[in-house]
């Protein structure tokens, strides 16, 4: 069974803390995404990147950074962590190409609370 | 930025009743796919359209693409306790240096009573 695993399902870290969110996928694709969930504002894109190495500023990129060494790895970084970064978290992974998606397959989600 | 507008936000409805889920945008999609997350579970692909008219049907989900590209209808038939959950939209840019991002609607949170 095809799957995006994420490290942590439940996260509590400390203002100011430096924070790593790990993902990782069996798949093979090049495209991995990090995104937010927060209520009435739907999902919204942090970072992505289409291979590795290589990474692209989403909507809402402020206070967060991301590493890309391995294909199948895809890592979000709070720099330092505030309590208006307390989200679910979810990180997603697709097949590459411009041709019509075949969609996202998403991890669980990591529920992070900043105190 | 491309924007999607989905509405209803909340859905309550009783076991057996039909419902219309509706995302619109200003902006013209090259595909638009919906998705359906359960709490605490990450989104879960339900389909994909990809041509203006487009009419897919999954049992009892009914999904349409709009002519113009620029919005998309979930319509349930007989909805059950099991159709209960945060229903989502999203839309794929052009191709060229897209990689594949989307953007998602805000969602519809759907309660179905027995």
């Amino acid at each position: 069974d095809v799957k995006v695993t994420q490290s942590s399902r439940y996260l509590v870290k400390r203002t100011g803390e430096k924070v790593f969110l790990e993902c990782v996928q069996d798949m093979d694709h090049e495209n991995m995404f990090w995104y937010r969930q927060d209520p009435g504002l739907g999902l919204r894109l942090i970072y992505f990147s289409y291979d590795v190495k290589m990474k692209e500023k989403g909507d809402i990129p402020e206070g967060y950074s991301v590493s890309r060494e391995k294909k199948e790895r895809f890592s979000l970084i709070l720099e330092s962590a505030s309590t208006n970064q307390t989200s679910m978290y979810l990180c997603a992974s697709s097949p590459g190409g411009a041709r019509p998606y075949y969609g996202y397959t998403f991890g669980s989600g990591t529920r992070l609370t900043v105190v | 930025t491309q924007l999607l507008e989905q509405s209803p936000q909340f859905l309550s409805i009783q076991e057996g009743e039909n419902l219309t889920v509706y995302c619109n945008s200003s902006s013209v999609f090259s595909s638009l796919q919906w998705y359906r997350q359960e709490p605490g579970e990450g989104p879960v692909l339900l389909v994909t359209v990809v041509t203006g008219g487009e009419v897919k049907k999954l049992k009892r989900l009914t999904f349409q693409f709009g002519d113009a590209r620029k919005d998309s209808s979930l319509h349930i038939t007989a909805a059950q306790p099991g159709d209960t959950g945060l229903y989502l939209c999203a839309g794929g840019g052009a191709g060229g240096t897209s990689y594949g991002k989307l953007t998602f609607g805000q969602g519809t949170i759907l309660t179905v009573h027995p």
